[in-house]
């Protein structure tokens, strides 16, 4: 069946420091892939996202390529800031019928001033 | 612009007894799902729905029960609660097209449970 495997954690970081979250999956067919955020206290968002190989997702400074050749989808950014501390989920949704996510366990982020 | 409402946002339990988790959403959305949330083990699918009247298990759907009678709603039943369920319950809606694929979802901002 489908699967993420997302990086051991906790992360810490000094602020501007860079970051890379690692993401690696397992599907059949072509899924499309999902970076969601959740802060303290609050439900999950959806990050960014790419539907086909190649695709650059990108928001509030995040990146993350969708590669097929190594069935991952890292989340990039460049200066993280204090208040992008926050349980950082990678998903997948292969394209089938009745296609739901599958999550990733989820890593901590803790940016420190 | 509501998206996914749940309540209550906090409730402890004792064990035995029951309660149903409300979750509606504004978007008409034709998917909704409940997970689960413990420390360190990411979120574990209960049930999810692909449209009204329509139900199927997840992943751990033991101890609890679901109804879709609506598109907007979707509540989730615990009907002799255990310590084991103590946790952090979200829901979530997405839409999905014809050729199937998911847009994405909207998530909740999760209900709080503490079985005592």
């Amino acid at each position: 069946g489908d699967s993420v495997t997302q990086m051991e954690g906790p992360v810490t970081l000094s602020e501007e420091a860079f970051l890379t979250i690692n993401c690696t999956y397992t599907a059949t067919g072509y899924p499309s892939l999902f970076w969601y955020v959740q802060y303290p206290g609050e439900g999950l968002q959806l990050l960014l996202k790419a539907t086909k190989a190649d695709d650059k997702g990108s928001n509030k400074g995040f990146e993350a390529t969708y590669r097929k050749e190594t069935t991952s989808f890292h989340l990039e950014k460049g200066s993280v800031q204090v208040s992008d501390s926050a349980v950082y989920f990678c998903a997948l949704s292969d394209t089938g019928a009745n296609s739901k996510l599958t999550f990733g366990k989820g890593i901590t982020l803790s940016v420190r001033p | 612009n509501a998206g996914v409402t749940q309540t209550p946002k906090f409730r402890i339990l004792k064990i035995g007894q029951s309660m149903t988790l409300q979750c509606t959403q504004d978007m008409n959305h034709n998917y909704m799902y409940w997970y689960r949330q413990d420390p360190g083990m990411g979120l574990k699918l209960i049930y999810y729905s692909v449209g009204a009247g329509i139900t199927d298990k997840g992943e751990v759907p033991n101890g609890y029960n679901v109804s879709r009678s609506t598109t907007e709603d979707f509540p989730l039943r615990l009907e002799l609660a255990a310590p084991s369920q103590t946790s952090v319950y979200f829901c979530a809606s997405s839409y999905s097209g014809e050729m199937g694929g998911n847009y994405g979802y909207t998530f909740g901002s999760g209900t709080r449970l503490t079985v005592v």
